[in-house]
């Protein structure tokens, strides 16, 4: 089975400070990781994936984060936090396998609530 | 393009009745995938397609939730009879292949059974 873990409900930053967003992840296999962000009334949108390669993934609107195996994780981090990142952010976790049937059936976490204050 | 498009925006009705949401997946997208989402229990994927074939309803709740997708452009998850704890809202998200992750999502229904 595959699970991701967001321990944190809700991290408050002020504008211009780095921000971390936390994620573990649990999977049999080779985990492919998702970072997703939903705006108030609004689908998901994608912001970065790892599947392979270099640790640190960088994204969209300035996001990166980094894979680390040792410790199952994979946080979300930006180096100055602007009150437009305010959203809702959302790991996820595939299992890539071998042995999982195939299919692109990702889990999501819980979320976590992003509020950049000036 | 204009992306994932869902209707209706908003379902409102009573216990009992029969609800249809509709999506239209991105041209071309061969992957489908409707979601629901609760503050209870987060964002939980119902099913998903693959050039219009179910591969995994494992997550649908009950019997009373059924999806079909006719064609390629066109997918509904009807619920008969609905029920109070229905109450969420409806992604529906599609992706170019059946391996590739990038989700795109639409705009969600948001259900509300009275």
């Amino acid at each position: 089975a595959q699970s991701v873990a967001q321990p944190e409900d809700q991290v408050n930053v002020a504008e211009g400070n780095p921000l971390t967003v936390k994620c573990t992840y649990s999977v049999s296999g080779n985990p492919y990781l998702f970072w997703y962000v939903q705006y108030p009334n609004r689908g998901l949108q994608f912001l970065l994936k790892y599947i392979t390669g270099d640790n640190l993934v960088k994204g969209s609107y300035g996001f990166e984060a980094e894979f680390n195996k040792s410790q199952t994780s994979f946080h979300l981090k930006k180096p100055s936090a602007l009150v437009s990142d305010s959203a809702l952010y959302f790991c996820a976790v595939r299992d890539g396998g071998p042995f999982t049937g195939g299919g692109n059936k990702l889990t999501f976490g819980t979320g976590t609530q992003l509020k950049v204050e000036l | 393009d204009a992306g994932v498009i869902q209707s209706p925006r908003h379902e409102v009705t009573e216990m009992g009745q029969e609800v249809t949401l509709r999506c239209k997946p991105i041209s071309g997208h061969n992957s489908l995938f409707w979601y629901r989402q609760t503050m209870m229990r987060g964002l939980e994927l119902l099913i998903y397609f693959n050039n219009n074939v179910p591969i995994d309803d494992s997550g649908m709740p009950e019997d009373r939730f059924s999806a079909k997708m006719p064609n390629a452009s066109f997918s509904t998850l009807k619920i008969q009879p609905s029920e109070p704890r229905d109450s969420a809202v409806y992604f529906c998200a599609s992706s170019p292949g059946q391996f590739n992750e990038k989700l795109f999502f639409g705009s969600g229904t948001q259900l509300s059974v009275l």
